[in-house]
């Protein structure tokens, strides 16, 4: 069992739809991260949220929303995805977010975009 | 940024065999980690090593800070411990975050 969960952990989408990604950490982390990865490719860093603030955005499309409710909480709101946009989403968390902390990832949310 | 190269891009083993794979990077580093992304996408953290040694059961790391490289030993090898492992690097004083290696896809046979 991993200590980062997200939900759901498989998503099917229609261009036109609203979904929402959901993660959740309980370490008392205060960063969190949310990374997209195409298959047989490394992660990609989109987000970085550190002391519930927004840090790093990667130049990501605005169809994709980042939000954190709280330390233990990161959303990812997703509207008017591309086919494209079909990736395995994973949340991770650290210490802090300086970027020398050890990441702790989730088993992800695989997105599929019709 | 920093460049992070792995080696090999796949390696197949039978069981019980023993494997090296290694990292290159291109800069000065303050954090070094390895991960194990099994078939179903969860990513494991295996080491936090940016300098020195580690060792946790089978698997050990090594980084050589000052050549620029790291190595993941995996000995006497399991089908479990089959899937992707990739290494990631931040440089030091960098105010980014961990950049990739394009990772090695193992396969362990029965």
């Amino acid at each position: 069992d991993t200590e980062v969960t997200q939900t759901p952990k498989h998503l099917v989408m229609g261009m036109t739809n609203k979904k929402s990604l959901k993660c959740e950490q309980h370490m008392g982390h205060r960063a969190m991260y949310w990374y997209k990865q195409k298959a047989k490719k490394p992660p990609e860093l989109m987000f970085v949220y550190s002391y519930e603030k927004l840090s790093i955005n990667e130049s990501v499309p605005s169809r994709f929303s980042p939000e954190c409710p709280n330390s233990s909480l990161l959303n990812l709101h997703l509207h008017a995805l591309q086919p494209e946009d079909s990736a395995l989403y994973l949340c991770a968390s650290s210490q802090e977010g300086s970027g020398a902390n050890v990441l702790t990832f989730g088993a992800g949310s695989r997105l599929t975009v019709l | 940024g920093i460049q992070v190269e792995q080696s090999p891009p796949d390696l197949i083993l039978q069981e019980g065999a023993n494997s090296t794979l290694r990292c290159n990077f291109s800069d000065s580093v303050n954090n070094l980690q390895w991960f194990h992304q099994n078939p179903w996408g969860q990513l494991i953290n295996l080491f936090y090593i940016p300098s020195g040694t580690k060792q946790n059961g089978r698997l050990s790391a090594t980084t050589v800070a000052t050549e620029r490289y790291s190595l993941l030993y995996i000995s006497s090898s399991q089908t479990t411990d089959s899937g992707v492992y990739f290494c990631a690097a931040l440089s030091s004083g960098s105010a980014r975050q961990l950049t990739f290696g394009s990772g090695t896809q193992l396969t362990v046979l029965p």
